[in-house]
């Protein structure tokens, strides 16, 4: 199966500072039609989680210009330009190229 | 808006089984792979299974194979976990999801097993 490695697991941010989470997959995720399946994910406290990212930096409806998503093959990052304080939650990456799907561990983002 | 709304959940003894209910709307059912998606209490994400548009492809994670078995009904935008022979480590909130990206999610259902 395919491994997925976030960084950090923790995040501490000030109000309106950027922050950015890294995503590593042990294998390519470039998809035989050419596309990569990798997906961001935000939950936020005693909430379901919500798609912010599909295909590396394909921004889902309704979600803030200041969620950007990078990358390719096997390094991944989200980039929130400045954190806002509904941002808090756990962030997830995913891969969708290969089965099993595979989640990273999470990224809790806090306000410092 | 879309909708997913999932139902079912419980406690159940080990051994037990459960049969999950997720209903669709606003939007069209038929067009989309389905997915559950599972978490343990305080714990991360575990894509569980898929079921293709038309109920023909079915894909489950090596933890559930043969216990758990995924179905769909599209006159009913209804999507389906049957899940038996339910252990310990089957705990967790179940969620419904579309797509085979995870687009839009519902709310959860909690399942417990437990004696």
């Amino acid at each position: 199966d395919v491994v997925m490695t976030q960084s950090p697991l923790s995040l501490p941010v000030t109000l309106g500072q950027p922050a950015s989470i890294s995503c590593r997959s042990s294998q390519s995720l470039v998809y035989s039609d050419g596309n990569t399946y990798l997906n961001w994910f935000q939950q936020r406290p005693g909430q379901s989680p919500r798609r912010l990212i599909y295909k590396v930096s394909n921004r889902d409806s309704g979600v803030p210009d200041r969620f950007s998503g990078s990358g390719s093959g096997t390094d991944f990052t989200l980039k929130i330009s400045r954190v806002e304080a509904e941002d808090v939650g756990v962030y997830y990456c995913m891969q969708a190229t290969h089965w099993p799907y595979i989640f990273g561990q999470g990224t809790k983002l806090e306000i410092k | 808006e879309v909708q997913l709304v999932e139902s079912g959940g419980g406690l159940v003894q080990p051994g037990g089984s459960l049969r999950l209910s997720c209903a669709a709307s606003e939007f069209t059912f038929s067009d989309y792979w389905m997915t559950w998606v599972r978490q343990a209490p305080g714990k991360g994400l575990e894509w569980v299974v898929n079921i293709k548009q038309d109920g023909s492809e079915k894909y489950y994670v090596d933890s559930v194979k043969g216990r758990f078995t995924i179905s769909r009904d599209n006159a009913k935008n209804s999507l389906y976990l049957q899940m038996n022979s339910l252990r310990a480590e089957d705990t967790a909130v179940y969620y419904c999801a579309r797509g085979r990206s995870g687009s839009c999610w519902g709310q959860g259902t909690l399942v417990t097993v437990s004696s």
